[in-house]
């Protein structure tokens, strides 16, 4: 079945670095994205990644992808106040339709 | 500015009104979609678009009408709702699949429905 689980909650201290962690289950799947969301906001599409890469690098986002634990996590480096929203995990499934699968969200909790 | 614009923002209407939601994208995509967002689930897939054609209905309930006259508006008319389906409601947009794979879908504020 397909699945995608995130744990609920992280706290960090401005400045230092966030890691979110997913787990998906479909195997098919072609690519995996994180999307934020912001308080009374819509969710904006963070970066993602193909399936067949290891790592994607844009400034202070780091995708790593773990294909055979089927792991996938986000790293925020010199995390801003400005970065607490809550992230969501997804993955598109292979077949007809561009469908995701979003996970239920963590919720990222930067203190001054 | 997502390129996705939805409106109303909110909307409060009794389980007997009937109302519109509106979707508009000014990216050039071919596709669009809308999503049910209720408080602590993951995001429920309801429709799908690819240039007009509806091509995906998540066994959505019938008081739940898509309506999608080109491929820049997409339009969700409710009527005779339930407490249930008090939710954030969103649209997004991306360009059509197939040969190219998946594409990333840009989502829209979403409209905060209450239903009374």
């Amino acid at each position: 079945g397909e699945d995608v689980e995130q744990s609920l909650f992280l706290s960090v201290r401005e400045g230092d670095s966030s890691v979110i962690n997913c787990t998906y289950t479909d195997s098919s799947s072609t690519y995996l994205y994180w999307y934020k969301q912001e308080p009374g906001a819509g969710l904006q599409l963070l970066t993602y990644i193909f399936s067949n890469m290891d790592m994607k690098q844009d400034q202070r986002l780091t995708v790593l992808l773990n294909k055979k634990d089927k792991h996938l996590s986000l790293r925020i480096a010199d995390t801003q106040t400005g970065d607490s929203a809550i992230y969501f995990c997804a993955e598109s499934i292979r077949g007809a339709t561009n469908k995701l699968i979003f996970g239920t969200g963590t919720l990222l909790a930067v203190q001054p | 500015e997502t390129g996705v614009t939805q409106t109303p923002r909110h909307l409060v209407m009794g389980m007997t009104n009937k109302k519109s939601l509106k979707c508009e994208q000014h990216l050039g995509h071919n596709a669009m979609y809308w999503y049910k967002q209720s408080a602590k689930k993951p995001l429920e897939l309801m429709f799908v678009y690819n240039f007009k054609e509806q091509t995906e209905n998540n066994s959505v309930p019938s008081r739940f009408s898509p309506e999608c006259p080109n491929s820049s508006h997409l339009f969700l008319h409710l009527h005779t709702l339930q407490p249930e389906d008090s939710a954030l409601y969103l649209c997004a947009s991306s360009q059509s699949w197939g040969g190219q794979g998946n594409q990333p879908q840009h989502f829209g504020d979403g409209t905060r429905l209450s239903i009374l």
